[in-house]
């Protein structure tokens, strides 16, 4: 069984400065996703960022970027220039490639606090 | 395009109770999850659902659990008896049918589900 381990349950940056929120995971398999979905408080879960694992390229999306390892099995989300709005709990998630229906592991989250 | 919408937001009830939350998915998705993450831990998957056939139910803690999907739209999820250990938010998600890569899951903002 997959399991994805987010070892810091809280993180804290200024705003417009850089942080990073650690993932790590294990499995057995060679063809699989990963996420990470951001939850603000009271509000729906949205999909950040996503990485597959035969894509060597670490995936960016504006401000956000990955440091995909793949033989490390560690998966870390960059945040640049930090903004108040980046405050959330972001969860780190595994998915397998192997079967057509597959389901999201996930890790116990980091609560990101950004101040001014 | 509205999104994943659940009902109640919040529900408390007693202990033995029994509680119904509902889904309703993205017009179309052919896929919908439930997940469910109690305080502290990780969000953890409940069953899955294609059209209104289970496809997976191995996540699903015990036979107070029941899960339906009427007609492939919207599904529910009631809990009977209530026990103090089911508190948590659950989740639901839908996703696109299989042709579709690579198949986002999209989120729901949870029920918050407190039983005393």
């Amino acid at each position: 069984a997959q399991t994805v381990t987010q070892s810091q349950p809280e993180m804290s940056v200024q705003e417009a400065e850089t942080v990073t929120l650690s993932c790590t995971y294990d499995t057995s398999e060679s063809d699989y996703y990963l996420f990470w979905y951001k939850q603000p408080p009271s509000r729906q879960m949205i999909l950040v960022i996503r990485q597959e694992a035969y894509k060597q390229q670490n995936a960016t999306e504006n401000r956000f970027s990955v440091n995909f390892q793949k033989a490390a099995k560690s998966f870390s989300l960059k945040i640049s220039d930090s903004q108040l709005g980046d405050a959330a709990m972001y969860f780190c998630a595994y998915r397998s490639n192997n079967s057509g229906y597959s389901t999201l592991t996930f890790g116990k989250g980091t609560m990101l606090l950004v101040s001014p | 395009e509205a999104g994943v919408t659940q009902f109640p937001s919040h529900s408390v009830i007693e202990k033995g109770q029994t509680v119904t939350l509902r889904c309703d998915p993205i017009s179309g998705h052919d896929n919908l999850y439930w997940y469910r993450r109690v305080m502290g831990k990780e969000i953890k998957f409940l069953l899955h659902f294609v059209k209104e056939s289970k496809q997976d139910e191995s996540g699903m803690p015990n036979n107070r659990f029941l899960a339906e999907r009427t007609g492939g739209t919207y599904s529910t999820l009631k809990v009977q008896p209530a026990e103090l250990e089911d508190s948590g938010v659950y989740f639901c998600a839908s996703s696109q049918a299989r042709t579709s890569k690579p198949r986002e899951q999209y989120f729901g903002p949870g029920t918050r589900l407190t039983v005393t």
